[in-house]
């Protein structure tokens, strides 16, 4: 089974952070890495998809880089509607999540 | 609208069983492959079970694999997970998800139903 290691598990920020979530594989993935947003009480949601392609309707400021084991995410400039939970999830062998990022307002 | 809507969560003692369903619209069901995704509380994203768009294969999670049957009607445009055997570690938030067009990323989630096993 492919494990994900995320990291951090909660990061503190403020409005306008450049901010960067790292996600391992445990084996090689290739490119088949999904990043996803959840906020309490609700559903996840798609951002990133094959590693660093945009979601339609996400924001331009998420981006998505890495390939092999090691990814990351990037929010260039923290939005006050940007304080959630980030998942990274493998899809190369059937599928994997991370723990979870928590991104709180410092 | 794209979407999916799932039901048939509530409690349910250990041992029992319990059916969720997941109706979807706005999109052509049969073409798309479908996942369960649950989430306990408090706890992070754990993948459920897979089914191709035609019902054929499915994958479980080895945590579910014997007690829980994943199921589609294309014709019904709905999804479902029969569980059994359910255990306390079984309670969580169960999502149905969509698999995007061309790889396995899980682009439409419904809003999620609760499963609460405890007696």
């Amino acid at each position: 089974d492919i494990q994900m290691t995320q990291s951090p598990s909660t990061l503190s920020a403020s409005v306008g952070d450049r901010v960067t979530i790292t996600c391992r594989a445990s084996q090689s993935i290739s490119s088949w890495l999904a990043w996803y947003q959840q906020k309490p009480g609700k559903a996840p949601n798609l951002l990133i998809y094959k590693a660093s392609s945009l979601e339609s309707g996400v924001p331009s400021r998420f981006s998505g880089s890495g390939s092999g084991t090691e990814f990351t995410l990037t929010i260039s400039s923290l939005q006050p509607d940007d304080f959630a939970s980030y998942y990274c999830q493998q899809y190369n062998s059937y599928w994997t999540f991370g723990q979870g990022t928590k991104v709180e307002i410092k | 609208e794209v979407q999916l809507v799932e039901s048939g969560g509530g409690l349910v003692q250990p041992g029992g069983s319990l059916r969720l369903s997941c109706a979807a619209s706005g999109f052509i069901f049969s073409t798309y492959e479908m996942n369960w995704v649950r989430q306990a509380p408090g706890k992070g994203l754990e993948w459920v079970s897979y089914i191709r768009s035609s019902g054929s294969p499915i994958y479980y999670a080895d945590s579910v694999k014997g007690r829980f049957t994943i199921s589609r009607d294309n014709a019904k445009n709905s999804l479902y997970l029969q569980m059994n055997s359910l255990r306390a570690e079984d309670t969580a938030v169960y999502y149905c998800a969509r698999g995007r067009e061309m790889d396995n990323a899980f682009d439409i989630w419904g809003q999620g139903t609760m499963v609460t096993v405890s007696s």
